[in-house]
C-alpha cells in the first residue's frame, strides 16, 4: 500500500471551476508540501504546512493531522492551472530530502 | 538569483558509460536532494545531503553516488549507466533549519540509456 495517496488521479474541470484535490496519507508527519509540475516538467513548490490552512491567491490548501488528510483547492479554475500536483509528506524524524511524494493528480482545465 | 540549477537538460547514454549530473544552488541552503521521477510513480529519493561533507541514502541509491564537498554544489554520478536508470531526475534543496521552508526544485535532466 502505498504511504501518500492522491485523488483523483485525473480531473478535467471547465474554466471557473472550483477544484478540489485530495491527499491522505498512513504515517506520522511533521509537514506536508504541496508541489505543481508544469507540462514542460519543472516543479514549484505551492505550499508546505503542518496544520490548518494556508492561502495563496486562487490556492488554498488544508491539513487534518488526526485525520491524515489534506485537500488543494483551486477556485474560479483557469486552463493556465493544468498541471499535475503533487503530494509530499516529511515523516516524523525525516529530514527536509527525505519526503514520501504520491504519484500526481493530472488537472486539466478547459476554456 | 538563480535557484537551482541543473545540467544538462537532457542527455543518452550507451549501457556501461559513466556520467555526472550537475545541481548548484545559490541560496546557501543546507538541504539538497536527488529524486528521479518515473512514469507511474511518484519522485523517489535517491541520495542526500544535511550540509557540507555529509550525505545518506535514499530509497533507490543502487548505481548512484553523491558527494557534497561545498554547500553549492551537489552532483549525483551513475558510475556505469544501466537501461533501468532511463528517467527524469531532479535535484531540490532547502533551508533546513527553517522549519517553514518550501523545497526549491531544478528543471531536471531527462536520462536515457540505450
Amino acid at each position: 500500500k502505498n504511504e501518500v495517496e492522491q485523488s483523483p488521479q485525473n480531473l478535467t474541470a471547465q474554466e471557473g471551476e472550483f477544484i478540489t484535490i485530495n491527499c491522505s496519507y498512513s504515517v506520522g508527519i511533521s509537514a506536508l508540501h504541496w508541489l505543481q509540475q508544469h507540462p514542460g516538467g519543472g516543479i514549484v513548490s505551492l505550499f508546505m504546512l503542518s496544520s490548518g490552512k494556508k492561502k495563496h491567491g486562487r490556492l488554498i490548501a488544508t491539513i487534518n493531522i488526526q485525520e491524515k488528510h489534506s485537500s488543494l483547492h483551486i477556485t474560479a479554475s483557469h486552463p493556465r492551472d493544468s498541471a499535475v500536483y503533487i503530494c509530499a509528506v516529511r515523516p516524523w524524524g525525516g529530514s527536509q530530502g527525505n519526503l514520501i511524494f504520491g504519484k500526481g493528480t493530472k488537472l486539466s482545465v478547459k476554456p | 538569483n538563480a535557484g537551482v540549477t541543473q545540467t544538462p537538460k537532457f542527455q543518452v547514454l550507451k549501457t556501461g558509460q559513466s556520467m555526472t549530473l550537475q545541481c548548484a544552488q545559490d541560496m546557501n541552503h543546507e538541504y539538497m536532494s536527488w529524486y528521479r521521477q518515473d512514469p507511474g510513480m511518484g519522485l523517489r529519493l535517491i541520495h542526500y545531503s544535511v550540509g557540507a561533507g555529509i550525505t545518506d541514502q535514499g530509497e533507490v541509491p543502487n548505481g548512484y553516488n553523491v558527494s557534497r564537498s561545498t554547500t553549492e554544489d551537489f552532483p549525483l554520478r551513475l558510475l556505469s549507466a544501466a537501461p533501468s536508470q532511463t528517467s527524469v531526475y531532479f535535484c531540490a534543496s532547502s533551508n533546513g533549519q527553517t522549519y517553514n521552508s518550501p523545497l526549491h526544485f531544478g528543471n531536471g535532466t531527462r536520462l536515457t540509456v540505450t
